[in-house]
């Protein structure tokens, strides 16, 4: 299994330009997260999933939207990148009933200039 | 909403020596604290977690302990080693539900041979 996975791993973009960022999971999980890491902040909740054709705004969705497109795919999606989008994205994966891990791919790099 | 505070934010200490960080939550509901490693370019990794029904768990070398009263939760490293060197992160968040979790800043360790 490769467990959570992520593309692009690294991306520049321009003010305004847009892009989505790819996840997928090969685990058989029914939750999806996506969090952002920022230098001294730890990691923030953007958006998450509990169930396909679910999406629930977490602390700062603000500038994103997201699309739950099947069990194993959560895209997150930037309609008009800014510089304060600069950061590194985590997509992770949670399994079903009282299982609490959370399981994090490896991360898109973006910076926005 | 929850807010989680980790201290201290660098730790440095010698090969064998033990390591302590600690967190604070505000939420009195909060009841599953996951803590995550982060090594360089990777994703959060989990390592221990303890639940509010819990005071204390170990893992060989590692352990947690968690003060419900004083709404705070620790890990300690014991015996460490230079692959313990790497960011640390706790995490609490409230079972049932959507459990997201809600981080702290994190602490970069590094062990000196």
């Amino acid at each position: 299994n490769a467990g959570v996975t992520q593309t692009p791993k690294f991306q520049v973009l321009k003010t305004g330009q847009s892009m989505t960022l790819q996840c997928a999971q090969d685990m058989n999980h029914n939750s999806m997260y996506w969090y952002r890491q920022d230098p001294g902040m730890g990691l923030r909740l953007i958006y998450y999933s509990a169930s396909e054709g679910t999406t629930d705004k977490g602390e700062v969705p603000n500038g994103y939207n997201v699309s739950r497109l099947n069990k194993r795919e959560f895209s997150l999606r930037l309609e008009s990148a800014a510089p304060s989008q600069t950061s590194v994205y985590f997509c992770a994966s949670r399994g079903q009933g009282n299982v609490d891990t959370q399981y994090f791919g490896p991360g898109t790099r973006l910076t926005v200039l | 909403g929850e807010n989680v505070e980790q201290h201290p934010s660098t730790l440095s200490v010698q090969e064998g020596d033990s390591a302590v960080i600690k967190c604070t939550y505000s939420d009195s509901a909060s009841n599953y604290f996951p803590w995550y490693k982060q090594e360089l370019g990777k994703g959060p990794q989990l390592i221990i977690d303890i639940r509010s029904n819990v005071g204390e768990k170990k893992d060989q070398r590692i352990a947690v302990t968690l003060n419900k009263t004083a709404k705070h939760f620790s890990l300690h490293i014991t015996e460490t080693q230079p692959e313990d060197s790497a960011v640390y992160f706790c995490a609490a968040s409230i079972l049932p539900g959507r459990r997201a979790l809600t981080f702290g800043s994190g602490t970069r360790l590094q062990v000196q041979p």
